[in-house]
């Protein structure tokens, strides 16, 4: 069926490392993918999304590549603080599916001082 | 922060109860996405809101419904509580059915 998985659970980095949170999707038909920061008690913030007319996205810090041949997507932090400590969450977006987001389990970063 | 605020924070029901969880979205946004979050989980879509008409619903029984109010502000209801229903509870608003949803903080909901 339809999902959203991530490749590893846990990612533990030192700070000022750059981190790679990776994301594999199933549905071709997706055409719009977001990353989520979600920390403890908090609801998800937006981190960076990317369409599926796009290969790459950069915000600050931040840098989010989509490859729809293989079906990955990924999240690149560089320079990763301890403020960056928390779970990512990948998100899908199918097109004929209205505003339904389909979530992973998540990715929970942790970054060592 | 996103401008989208959920109340309450807490709370706790028993089992077979009924619970009523608000959302105000951020302004200029019309829709209203409401998902399940277990712990140790991503969120589970159980429906959405757009200019108070539901717009997509994702598997989750008819005892979960909702209502969205002219100001697009909006209401989970559950009914028949059940101990699995103990979750997070998060809204998410949109400018429209297919934007970027941007979350609140959630109601963390516990059945006893």
């Amino acid at each position: 069926g339809e999902s959203v998985g991530l490749h590893l659970p846990t990612l533990s980095v030192q700070e000022g490392d750059n981190s790679i949170i990776n994301c594999a999707y199933s549905n071709s038909a997706s055409d719009y993918f977001i990353w989520y920061k979600q920390e403890s008690g908090k609801g998800p913030q937006f981190i960076i999304d990317i369409r599926s007319n796009m290969d790459k996205r950069q915000g600050q810090r931040v840098t989010v590549l989509l490859n729809k041949t293989v079906k990955h997507l990924s999240l690149q932090i560089a320079a990763t603080q301890p403020g960056d400590s928390a779970v990512y969450f990948c998100a899908e977006n199918i097109g004929n599916q209205g505003g339904k987001l389909i979530f992973g389990q998540g990715t929970e970063l942790s970054v060592k001082p | 922060e996103t401008g989208v605020t959920q109340s309450p924070t807490h709370l706790i029901k028993t089992r077979g109860q009924q619970v009523t969880l608000r959302c105000s979205s951020q302004s200029g946004h019309n829709t209203v996405s409401w998902y399940q979050q277990a712990l140790g989980q991503g969120p589970q879509f159980i429906f959405q809101y757009y200019r108070e008409e539901e717009n997509g619903r994702g598997n989750f029984p008819p005892r979960f419904s909702g209502l969205q109010f002219p100001n697009y502000s909006s209401e989970l209801n559950v009914n028949a509580l059940e101990l699995d229903d103990s979750a997070l509870y998060l809204c998410a608003s949109s400018w429209d059915r297919a934007g970027t949803q941007y979350f609140g903080p959630g109601t963390r909901l516990t059945v006893l």
